[in-house]
C-alpha cells in the first residue's frame, strides 16, 4: 500500500511564476491535509479537505493561495505570483473518514523561490 | 487557541541511554495526540497516536503517556540508538477540528 505521495519532491520558481503542489492520498483515504514549514519553524496547517469539498481553511492566506481536491486527480495547492516569503517545506498528510485514525505525511514538496 | 511546546529543543545522549521528551500543550480538550518523527529533508513518520481516553501507547523502544488533564504528553525512548537521531514532533487534535497543531519539536542526537 503506497503511502502519500507529493510531487514534485522540489520545486524552483522565479517571484511572480506560479506554483502547484500535489498530493496523491493513501489508498482508502478521502481526507488531505496541507501543512506548511517554513525554516526554522514548525509546521503549520493551511487546509483542511475531502474530496471536492473545503472543510477548513483557516490557515490559508487569503491571498494568492488555493486548494482542492477533485473527485478524480491528486490534490493540488496551487500558490500565484509567489513571493521570496513562499519558500518553504509543504507537506500534504491524509486520514481515512474514522477521525481517530492518525494522519500520514507524504514527504514534502521543497519549494524555493528566487 | 491551542499551544504546543516541546521541552527540550535539543538533546544530545551518548548511546544506550534512557531519555524522555516532553509536550505540553494549553487546551486539555483534546481529541488525540500523535508523535511524529521527522529525519532531516523528510516528511513525518507516524511513530504513536494516543487518544484522548487513553493514558498511554507503547511500540518497540517506544512509549508515549498522556496525561490530559496536566496538559502534558511525554515520549520515552529505551536504549538509545544513533538511528534515533531524528526531530520528535507532538501534535494534538482538538475536539472541533481535524488539524493537528504541531510543537516546535526536539532534535535528537545519539552518538556512538
Amino acid at each position: 500500500n503506497a503511502g502519500v505521495m507529493q510531487n514534485p519532491r522540489h520545486l524552483v520558481r522565479r517571484r511572480g511564476q506560479e506554483a502547484r503542489l500535489r498530493c496523491s492520498p493513501m489508498k482508502g483515504h478521502s481526507h488531505v491535509y496541507w501543512y506548511r514549514q517554513l525554516p526554522e519553524e514548525g509546521l503549520k496547517f493551511m487546509v483542511y479537505l475531502q474530496k471536492e469539498n473545503i472543510i477548513d481553511e483557516s490557515g490559508m492566506p487569503k491571498e494568492r493561495f488555493s486548494a482542492e481536491f477533485p473527485k478524480e486527480g491528486p490534490s493540488i495547492l496551487r500558490i500565484q505570483q509567489v513571493v521570496r516569503g513562499d519558500s518553504a517545506a509543504y507537506f500534504c498528510a491524509s486520514s481515512p473518514p474514522d477521525s481517530s485514525r492518525p494522519q500520514h505525511f507524504g514527504d514534502g514538496t521543497r519549494l524555493s523561490i528566487l | 487557541k491551542q499551544e504546543v511546546t516541546q521541552i527540550p529543543a535539543a538533546l544530545s545522549v551518548p548511546e544506550g541511554e534512557n531519555l524522555v521528551l516532553n509536550c505540553s500543550f494549553t487546551d486539555s480538550a483534546i481529541y488525540n495526540l500523535q508523535w511524529f518523527r521527522q529525519d532531516p529533508g523528510k516528511g513525518l513518520t507516524s511513530l504513536l497516536l494516543i487518544q484522548s481516553s487513553q493514558r498511554e501507547q507503547t511500540s518497540g523502544r517506544l512509549n508515549a503517556s498522556l496525561d490530559k488533564s496536566s496538559g502534558r504528553s511525554t515520549l520515552y525512548i529505551a536504549a538509545s540508538q544513533p538511528g534515533d537521531s531524528a526531530t520528535y514532533l507532538c501534535a494534538v487534535r482538538t475536539h472541533n477540528t481535524d488539524k493537528l497543531i504541531f510543537g516546535t519539536g526536539t532534535r535528537l542526537q545519539v552518538f556512538p
